[in-house]
């Protein structure tokens, strides 16, 4: 079985420039998740989609980030326009249901704000 | 009151001990626990998962719950040093939402 595919792996760009990440989950996986990891800290949920729907995006920063799941599968996560404080590695994840069970991660999209 | 605590770390352990993790949650309504592992670089990955009071186990691992505490811990028996990594605890919320702790850094010494 495919795990969560996620890129690009890396990206590095100035302040105010933007970026995109793309994820796409595991097969059949109804639930899709982003996270924010900031080196040193735990994921912190940025937005949850159940399908096409949004279960939860009380986190994201939507002066600047924005995301969408077209035909409840693939998503993409931009940044419009990055600041420092955005370096991090951003995390797709998901999962069978609504209720988390085993969620599975991507490897994750390191970016770096200069 | 943050939404999920854990030791602040980091914890030693020495091989062959007993390490022991531990995890608070703020929404008393919370269904599911989780603990994934995570290596330095890498993606987090589920060691275990536990719904019901009480203790679950799975090899080397087992993981406590306490409801009426809010309190989710997680052993691990016979440290190795590939257990060296960050352990994250993870809750799902009341609102199905999934929140992470902020890890404790566990390091086992030869």
């Amino acid at each position: 079985e495919a795990g969560v595919a996620q890129s690009p792996r890396y990206k590095i760009i100035e302040k105010r420039q933007s970026v995109a990440f793309w994820c796409n989950p595991i097969s059949g996986h109804a639930t899709l998740y982003w996270y924010q990891q900031i080196l040193g800290q735990g994921p912190k949920l940025l937005i949850q989609f159940q399908n096409n729907g949004v279960v939860d995006d009380s986190q994201l920063p939507k002066d600047r980030f924005s995301a969408e799941r077209l035909k409840g599968v693939d998503s993409t996560l931009k940044i419009q326009p990055a600041k420092l404080e955005d370096s991090a590695v951003y995390l797709c994840a998901s999962s069978w249901d609504y209720s988390g069970n085993t969620i599975y991660f991507g490897e994750g999209s390191w970016l770096t704000v200069v | 009151q943050k939404e999920v605590e854990q030791n602040s770390g980091p914890l030693s352990v020495p091989e062959g001990a007993i390490a022991s993790l531990n995890c608070t949650y703020s929404d008393r309504g919370s269904q599911s626990f989780f603990w994934y592992r995570q290596y330095s670089g890498k993606s987090p990955e589920l060691i275990m998962f536990i719904y019901s009071n009480g203790d679950k186990e799975d090899g080397r691992f087992t993981a406590q719950l306490n409801k009426a505490s809010q309190y989710v811990s997680l052993l691990i028996r016979d440290s190795q040093p590939s257990d060296s990594a960050t352990y994250l605890c993870a809750v799902r919320t009341s609102y199905d939402k999934v929140i992470f702790g902020p890890g404790t850094s566990l390091s086992v010494i030869p």
